[in-house]
């Protein structure tokens, strides 16, 4: 059971807007700690999509965007892309536990 | 270039010891927060261990007191030192480079290509 929760699964056509959340609790997202989000694609290492919640490194597309209220973050993916098929991961920091860093459960897009 | 090259992975029986190592370039090690990261067959990350620049060191509850992440400056290596494996320490290894992006946060920009643990006998 992850710290960080997330829906298994999502889904949207080509062209569409998803979104992923990423719920937590108030020793971690409400605590005013941020959230960071990784992009695993079939076969490779995670990727930094968003630092900071809301914070593109560079070379990632506009596409992606990330916001973050309350004990709760999301990831929106906009004008989906066949190449968008992956697995997305929210990561935080607990001060409740002593793992400390902790990530969410995962979800895996499908661009239908 | 940033580039982070794990080995050390193999099949190691239940009980057993296995040192990973992660081989940076571009950039050095000792100046950086340094992670390790796993992932089972077929399931999420799991944050494993972290040793700050200044030297502190954390771990997951899952392998405090098996694993011990330690660094060599000299050859700007990060290992990872995992003694009394169980089979639910099968997974790929990422050793990760957490970089500051402002005052107090640290995210993962670099990750390496992992190695694989195989606990089993």
């Amino acid at each position: 059971q992850s710290v960080l929760t997330q829906p298994p699964s999502v889904s949207g056509a080509p062209g569409q807007r998803v979104t992923i959340s990423c719920t937590g609790s108030s020793s971690n997202i409400g605590a005013g700690y941020d959230v960071h989000w990784y992009q695993q694609l079939p076969g490779t290492a995670p990727k930094l999509l968003i630092y900071g919640n809301s914070n593109r490194p560079s070379g990632v597309p506009d596409r992606f965007s990330g916001s973050k209220s309350g004990t709760s973050a999301s990831l929106a993916i906009t004008g989906l892309q066949a190449e968008d098929e992956a697995d997305y991961y929210c990561q935080s920091y607990d001060s409740s536990l002593s793992v400390n860093w902790v990530f969410g459960g995962g979800t895996k897009l499908t661009v239908l | 270039e940033v580039q982070l090259v794990e080995s050390g992975g193999g099949l190691i029986q239940p009980g057993g010891s296995l040192r990973l190592s992660c081989a940076a370039s571009g950039f050095t090690v000792s100046s950086n927060y340094m992670s390790w990261v796993r992932q089972a067959p077929g399931k999420g990350l799991e944050w494993v261990s972290v040793i700050y620049s200044g030297g502190s060191t954390y771990y997951a509850d899952s392998v405090k007191g098996r694993f011990t992440i330690s660094r060599d400056n000299s050859k700007n290596t990060l290992y990872l030192q995992m003694n009394s494996l169980r089979a639910e320490d099968t997974a790929v290894y990422y050793c990760a480079r957490a970089a500051p992006y402002d005052s107090s946060g640290y995210a993962l920009d670099y990750w390496g290509q992992g190695t694989l643990v195989t606990v089993s006998s």
